[in-house]
């Protein structure tokens, strides 16, 4: 079975601050791992993904995330947060059989001016 | 190229009545899925498809229940409402041909049981 923890369900940074979203997962199998951003009244839509190869992925938007396998972590990063950021980021885990994608509870970003 | 479509966009429905959503794609993804999204428990999976006339359960599937006809479209039905259905329900769909291709998520349809 797999499984994702995000810790902290709500994130509030400065204008300019780093963004740090964190998330560990569970798999029983080496993992496909991604971040999606959800904004308000709007459907999913993909930050990033790690499958294989560089543990340091980048995505759209500025954000990038680091597979830690040691640490089961897939952190997701931005240098510099911009107003345009505040959003729902979901981490999730696929199997690799299907596709299903196993998502965390979510962490919803809050940038203050 | 429209994506991942979804009817309605809003329901609202009183205990025990039926209903039926509709999710549509236009990237001939062979796979299908069906989720509810609550607040502070993410999405979870209702029902998938692998292809065009079968289906399977996911991780809440009770009260729920699914057809795939057409390759392009995902049913979503509810035979009788209960407000614990109250939720936002999404429809995404992938490709079969690539293991690394991410979701595409429709915009959703928030549907409140009275």
């Amino acid at each position: 079975a797999q499984s994702v923890t995000q810790l902290g369900s709500h994130v509030s940074v400065s204008e300019g601050a780093l963004v740090l979203l964190r998330c560990n997962y569970s798999s029983s199998v080496p993992p496909y791992l991604f971040w999606y951003v959800q904004y308000p009244n709007q459907g999913l839509q993909l930050l990033l993904k790690y499958t294989t190869g560089a543990t340091l992925v980048k995505g759209i938007n500025g954000f990038e995330a680091e597979f830690k396998k040691s640490e089961t972590s897939f952190h997701l990063t931005k240098p510099s947060a911009h107003m345009s950021d505040a959003a729902e980021y979901f981490c999730a885990v696929s199997d690799r059989r299907y596709q299903k994608v196993t998502f965390g509870t979510g962490t919803k970003l809050q940038v203050i001016p | 190229n429209a994506g991942v479509t979804q009817t309605p966009k809003f329901r609202v429905l009183k205990t025990g009545q039926s209903m039926t959503l509709l999710c549509a794609q236009d990237m001939n993804h062979e796979y299908m899925y069906w989720y509810r999204q609550d607040p502070g428990m993410g999405l979870r999976l209702i029902h998938y498809s692998v292809g065009e006339g079968t289906t399977a359960k996911g991780e809440v599937p009770d009260g729920y229940n699914v057809s795939r006809l057409k390759k392009q479209n995902f049913l979503l039905g509810l035979e009788s409402a209960a407000p614990s259905q109250t939720s936002v329900y999404f429809c995404a769909s992938s490709s079969h041909v690539n293991p690394y291709n991410e979701q595409f998520f429709g915009p959703g349809t928030r549907l409140t049981v009275l």
